[in-house]
């Protein structure tokens, strides 16, 4: 079975500039994730989607950050435009049901210049 | 309100000797608890989790946690380390309903020949 995969694994750009992150979950979890993990740090919630449904974006700065999820599946986290301290890793995460498990990807490495 | 304290940012043992990696928790709620690794450059996987039965728990590679209410605490021990053991180590607890996880600021271990 294929795990949670991202790409890309690490992106360098420019602040200002726009980027774009994406998630394919374990088939069958309705339950997707986006955490922002800074160096020296857990991870921490940006968005939670059930099935194509955002259920919890309160942590998410929605005037650069958005996400979207299109017929429950794959998953977008985009930034515009990017700061300075958006550097971290962008870690996707899919469960099913109520199991408790967490499926991580390898992570998004974001390094703004 | 849930959260977790990891006591220690890192821990260093010699491999072959015990290992050992504290956590406490607060939670509203009987809480489920999880622990977590991340070897570098990797997502987090599960180890082992408690979600209120057996309050000793054995998870993968040897590793076990005991849940003990009194203390609030939930610490994760293995009795030899191994090289590959080196990573860095999440505590989490999560909500009642599996929604939310709170993930504590991780410990990373480093084992010494």
């Amino acid at each position: 079975e294929a795990g949670v995969v991202q790409s890309p694994r690490y992106k360098i750009i420019e602040k200002k500039q726009p980027v774009a992150f994406w998630c394919n979950p374990i088939s069958g979890h309705n339950t997707l994730y986006w955490y922002l993990q800074n160096l020296g740090q857990g991870p921490e919630l940006l968005i939670r989607y059930e099935n194509e449904e955002a259920v919890d974006d309160s942590q998410l700065p929605k005037d650069r950050f958005s996400a979207e999820r299109l017929k429950g599946v794959d998953s977008t986290l985009k930034i515009q435009p990017a700061e300075l301290g958006d550097s971290a890793v962008y870690l996707c995460a899919s469960s099913a049901g109520d199991s408790g498990e967490l499926f991580f990807g390898e992570g998004s490495r974001l390094t703004v210049l | 309100a849930q959260s977790v304290t990891q006591l220690d940012s890192h821990v260093s043992v010699s491999e072959g000797t015990p290992v050992l990696l504290r956590c406490n928790y607060s939670s509203s709620y009987s809480p489920s608890l999880f622990w977590y690794v991340q070897h570098p450059n990797k997502g987090l996987q599960l180890l082992l989790k408690y979600t209120s039965a057996a309050t000793l728990v054995k998870g993968i590679n040897g590793f076990e946690a005991e849940f003990k209410k009194s203390e609030t605490s939930f610490h994760l021990t293995k009795p030899s380390a191994h090289m590959s053991d080196a990573a860095e180590y999440f505590c989490v607890v999560t909500s009642w309903n599996f929604n939310k996880f709170y993930f504590g600021s991780g410990t990373k271990l480093n084992v010494k020949p």
